[in-house]
């Protein structure tokens, strides 16, 4: 089945303790992207990638790291995360015609 | 600016009482719009691509048009399962492959 993947569901962490949001999707796509999406303010791009060592930055990318060593995985980084950061988090992976997959989430609260 | 409103907000219908959803939208270049239907907590679903005016298509009791400024969401004859969160976004004529959302129409409809 073609999908998306992320991990983990639901995250609570303290300000300042870094963590990393894993994705990984099973579909050989080149172009994957990290969302978040807030009550009232939709769902913003905060990276995207369009293959292998190729990253740049979306509409609200302060705060976040990625990486992409591997086609298949596309982590987010949160280096030293503060309370703004709390949302819910999708990956993405672009199927063309299908717009995007996208993974089941990540509701992340910090404290 | 790129941008994509959706209106109204939020609607309640009884079941069986068709309505329409609408996506405005204002883009340099338009390579396609976008349909998803998101259930709470989960991530934005597929529904509908539409790429020029005129165009429409349908599954199931949901209908989508597109013009050159806004797309219609029609829904005919709703069911209760149809309730969700519809989100319109599109995707800009460049290389970004960037989705630009709305903010979504939260959809209730009761039997």
């Amino acid at each position: 089945e073609a999908q998306v993947t992320q991990n983990p569901r639901y995250l609570i962490t303290v300000t300042g303790k870094k963590l990393t949001v894993t994705c990984s999707q099973n579909m050989n796509h080149e172009y994957m992207s990290w969302y978040r999406q807030d009550p009232g303010l939709g769902l913003r791009q905060i990276y995207y990638s369009m293959n292998v060592e190729v990253t740049d930055k979306g509409d609200v990318p302060e705060g976040y790291k990625v990486s992409r060593k591997e086609k298949r995985n596309f982590p987010l980084i949160l280096e030293s995360p503060s309370p703004n950061q709390t949302s819910l988090y999708f990956c993405a992976s672009y199927r063309g015609d299908w717009g995007y997959t996208f993974g089941s989430g990540t509701r992340l609260t910090v404290v | 600016e790129d941008q994509v409103t959706q209106s109204p907000e939020a609607l309640r219908l009884q079941e069986g009482e068709s309505s329409s959803l609408n996506c405005s939208y204002t883009v340099s270049g338009l390579r396609g719009l976008f349909w998803y239907r998101q259930d709470p907590g989960k991530g934005p679903e597929f529904l509908f691509t539409l790429y020029s005016a005129g165009e429409e298509k349908e599954k199931e009791r949901l209908k989508a048009t597109l013009t050159k400024k806004e797309s219609f969401l029609h829904i005919t004859a709703p069911k209760p399962e149809d309730s969700a969160t519809y989100l319109c976004a599109v995707l800009r004529m460049d290389s970004s492959y960037k989705l630009i959302f709305g903010s979504g129409t939260r959809l209730l409809v009761r039997p």
